[in-house]
Parts: structure tokens; C-alpha cells; sequence
């Protein structure tokens, strides 16, 4: 099966821009999802497919990749946005498995 | 309103049983594959597996977690479950039940609060 690799943890000054990234060979393969997770609260999912984002979500975050790298960025991080971040995909094997990373922590400074 | 409304918390002692639940409401359950997610305290997600509630013989286990629990759901009910026959302390976690969305590139779109199980003597 495969694998997803993040950062454990990075910070961004206010207002400023913070480029998550997440690796792995599925992500060759199929795209890459994020969620947002907040201290005591299920994931919300941020982005979607290619770089879709669910209706609420602001448009400060946005999701790119190339080759084995998927990354989430948040333009104008706000104080609200601090918490932890997963991407997520289809294993590359095609098959009904999903694969989370591990996670990366964002603190707002 | 469309959510997953999961069951509540739990207490039990290693070796018991549990069956914990996620009720679907506002889309049609049965259309949908569920994911279960566990999240051990101060950890990250994992993905247990996922189940096709129009088809409970349409399973998806993860490897780490085959033969560990067990899978169903009752489409009358909208309700999926998710069962140990015997737990272990290391069960201790929460766990998330999520709908799964995307023909070839998966994501999960609705997510349950989550079912705190706690296994201890």
C-alpha cells in the first residue's frame, strides 16, 4: 500500500502565506483532499479533486500538485485557521483503500 | 439537514464487545460509501476501511484493521455500524464514520462528530 508524507508542524506570521505539502505515489495517480481539524472537532474537508473547494470554504485556501507532491496553501492566514491539516487519497493500487498523512500541525503566530 | 449522527460515548474492559452506529439523514444513505476513521488521543486520522450501505456485502478493509472489526449496515435505517468482538486498551480513540465522495479520486465530504470508545480495566 502506499504512503502520504507531511511536515509535522509549520508556522505562518498573520496574514502571511503558509504552503502545506504532502508526498507520496499515489499522488501520481489520483488527487489529493485536505482536511481541517480543530482541537475537539471532526475533520472538514477544505479541498477536493483537482483543487475544488466545498461551498464555506474560504477562498484563502487552495490546493495544487505536481508529479508525487500535493500542496495546500492558505493566502492571508487568519488566527481561525490554526489547526491541523491531512491530506488524503485513493491508494495507488486503484483498489477501495484510502490513505491519510500524518498530519500537519499549523500555528498561527 | 444532511449529516452523520453518530452514537455516543462508551466505556468497556478489554475483551468486551461493542457496536457503535452512524445514522445518515438528508441524502439517501444507501448511494453513499461510509468510511470509518479512527484517531487515537493525540494522533492522526486513520482509515479503517469503508462499506457500500446499498450493498453491505461491499466492504473495504484496511490491512491494519482486517479481522480486527467488523463492518455492516441496515439501509431501513440508514445506519451504518462498526463492531469488536473483543477489544483491546489499544482500541482507546475516536472514531469517525464519513461519507465518501469522487468516481475515481476519493474524498469525504460529511463527517460525523465521532463515537469516543475508551477500553480500560
Amino acid at each position: 500500500s502506499s504512503e502520504l508524507t507531511q511536515d509535522p508542524a509549520v508556522s505562518v506570521a498573520l496574514g502571511q502565506t503558509v504552503r502545506i505539502t504532502c508526498q507520496g505515489d499515489s499522488l501520481r495517480k489520483y488527487y489529493a483532499s485536505w482536511y481541517q481539524q480543530k482541537p475537539g472537532q471532526a475533520p472538514t474537508l477544505v479541498i477536493y479533486g483537482k483543487a475544488n473547494r466545498p461551498s464555506g470554504i474560504p477562498d484563502r485556501f487552495s490546493g495544487s500538485g505536481s508529479g508525487d507532491t500535493a500542496s495546500l496553501t492558505i493566502t492571508g492566514a487568519q488566527a481561525d485557521d490554526e489547526a491541523d491539516y491531512y491530506c488524503h487519497s485513493r491508494d495507488i493500487t486503484g483498489s477501495h483503500y484510502v490513505i491519510f498523512g500524518g498530519g500537519t500541525k499549523v500555528t498561527v503566530l | 439537514d444532511v449529516q452523520l449522527v453518530q452514537s455516543g460515548a462508551d466505556v468497556k474492559k478489554p475483551g468486551e464487545s461493542l457496536k457503535i452506529s452512524c445514522q445518515g439523514s438528508g441524502f439517501t444513505f444507501g448511494s453513499f460509501w461510509i468510511g470509518w476513521v479512527r484517531q487515537r488521543p493525540g494522533k492522526g486520522l486513520e482509515w479503517m476501511g469503508s462499506i457500500f450501505p446499498g450493498d453491505s456485502e461491499a466492504t473495504a478493509y484496511s490491512p491494519s484493521f482486517q479481522g480486527r472489526v467488523t463492518f455492516s449496515a441496515d439501509t431501513s435505517i440508514s445506519t451504518a455500524f462498526l463492531q469488536w468482538h473483543s477489544l483491546e486498551a489499544s482500541d482507546t480513540a475516536i472514531y469517525y464514520c464519513a461519507r465518501q465522495r469522487g468516481g475515481s479520486d476519493y474524498y469525504f465530504d460529511l463527517w460525523g462528530r465521532g463515537t469516543l470508545v475508551t477500553v480500560s480495566s
